[in-house]
């Protein structure tokens, strides 16, 4: 079965410009989240999504939203970029209520110069 | 204060031989479940195993088994055969409380133990 896909698998932009990360999950999982992982840190909580509502948020930037689509994809865009929010960004999907399934994308790496 | 800690910033062992990744817990829920994931140095975040706070037995994944317990609020990954594709960083997480009533499963993860395999 596929996994959570993630678009781009690389992005450059510059301090100041937006960026808007995209999330597919796997089949039938409702639930996405999103963890920012700064170099050399462990993956921090963002914002989730179930069933198109966001359902709980954590350290994201007011520069940053989020939201969740019919067809449950996710996307989150990232506004007046700063040097710091260079990191790895994850996306991660489960089944609602479905406890031990949380399976990450392979991440969007996004370096701000 | 520190939910999940991994005190162990890097580990060495020898292929072929069994290694424990140690990572303690604080949570005050009764209902919480721990997950191990494996990042490997291209960056993806790979599940290993989970264990659920009234599982009574350890979990097990193939070579990966968590020594849980809760008593010591400790869940240790525990890598039998170890192989060179072994080598990465291994994350704890935990999910605290159970999920629904506003609970959504967010995880909280550990500072990560970087292993490597010698061959």
């Amino acid at each position: 079965a596929a996994g959570v896909i993630q678009s781009p698998r690389h992005l450059i932009k510059e301090k100041r410009e937006t960026a808007t990360l995209k999330c597919y999950p796997i089949s039938r999982h409702d639930t996405v989240y999103w963890y920012q992982q700064g170099p050399g840190q462990d993956p921090q909580f963002l914002i989730s999504f179930y069933e198109k509502m966001q359902s709980d948020k954590g350290s994201i930037p007011d520069r940053f939203s989020a939201q969740q689509f019919s067809d449950y994809h996710s996307e989150l865009n990232m506004s007046s970029l700063e040097l710091g929010d260079s990191a790895l960004y994850f996306c991660a999907s489960s089944p609602a209520f479905q406890e031990g399934e949380q399976y990450f994308g392979p991440g969007t790496r996004l370096t701000v110069t | 204060a520190q939910k999940i800690t991994q005190t162990q910033p890097g580990m060495f062992v020898q292929e072929k031989e069994a290694v424990t990744l140690d990572c303690t817990y604080d949570t005050s829920d009764q209902s919480y479940g721990l997950f191990w994931y494996k990042q490997p140095s291209s960056g993806e975040m790979i599940f290993l195993i989970y264990q659920g706070s009234y599982d009574e037995q350890n979990a097990t994944e193939g070579r990966y088994s968590l020594n849980f317990q809760k008593a010591r609020k400790s869940a240790n990954l525990v890598i039998s055969a170890s192989q060179l594709g072994d080598s990465a960083m291994y994350f704890c997480a935990m999910r605290e409380g159970p999920l629904g009533s506003g609970n959504t499963g967010k995880l909280i993860f550990g500072q990560g133990t970087t292993l490597q395999v010698k061959p």
